[in-house]
């Protein structure tokens, strides 16, 4: 049983194109995140959501939004694929009670030519 | 603003000994979280281990375990009996609770255990 699963978890696709990342996670966890690992493997916070609502919104293009249909899914959209978005997304979530305890899905790797 | 900082890109150990990676972080905040991330090539993110500030005593995860020095912040991972399966990247991470609990992320150790 997967407890975060994120799909695809391979894309490539040309840049000007739209492009979603979804996330599910099964653990009953209110709060959701998306990370952004560059090609240094340097790993920052982009979105997090809590019982759907957004409450980390870090400096990222407005072509990257993120929707939270319900409390297990955080999707991600992409507008207008650059090639510096070229990265491994991973989703995250966790309990508002516990946040220390994140759990990560496997990442998405994502490549713009 | 919260910084953690990884001074060793790279290090390598030989099978079976003992290798301590280090991790010094900046907050002005007084509760917080400190985590060990393993990533292996898979790209998984595996937590390895867990220290909550405002216990002194050190955190250990069987061959894991951690010296916090508070008072320096810094968080040291020791890994001990070095396996094949712990080369892998490891993250140190910072959460407190005032910046919405994201993780922030050092930029990384590669480990590299060789037999």
């Amino acid at each position: 049983d997967t407890a975060v699963s994120q799909t695809p978890k391979y894309l490539v696709t040309q840049m000007g194109n739209d492009k979603s990342i979804k996330c599910e996670q099964n653990l009953g966890h209110d709060t959701m995140y998306w990370y952004k690992q560059d090609s240094k493997k340097f790993l920052k916070i982009m979105f997090s959501y809590n019982n759907k609502e957004l409450i980390i919104n870090e400096t990222v293009p407005n072509r990257f939004s993120p929707k939270s249909p319900d409390k297990a899914h955080l999707n991600l959209h992409i507008n207008s694929l650059e090639l510096g978005d070229s990265a491994v997304y991973f989703c995250a979530s966790s309990q508002e009670q516990s946040r220390y305890e994140q759990y990560f899905g496997p990442g998405t790797r994502l490549t713009v030519t | 603003a919260q910084t953690v900082t990884q001074s060793q890109p790279e290090m390598s150990v030989q099978e079976a000994e003992t290798v301590t990676l280090s991790c010094t972080y900046d907050t002005s905040e007084n509760n917080y979280y400190l985590f060990w991330y393993k990533q292996p090539p898979s790209r998984q993110m595996i937590l390895v281990i867990r220290q909550e500030a405002y216990k002194q005593q050190n955190a250990t995860e069987n061959r894991f375990s951690v010296n916090f020095q508070k008072a320096a912040k810094s968080f040291s991972l020791k890994i001990s009996d070095s396996q094949l399966g712990d080369t892998a990247m490891y993250f140190c991470a910072f959460m407190t609770a005032r910046y919405g609990s994201r993780l922030t992320f050092g930029e990384g150790t590669q480990l590299t255990v060789n037999p």
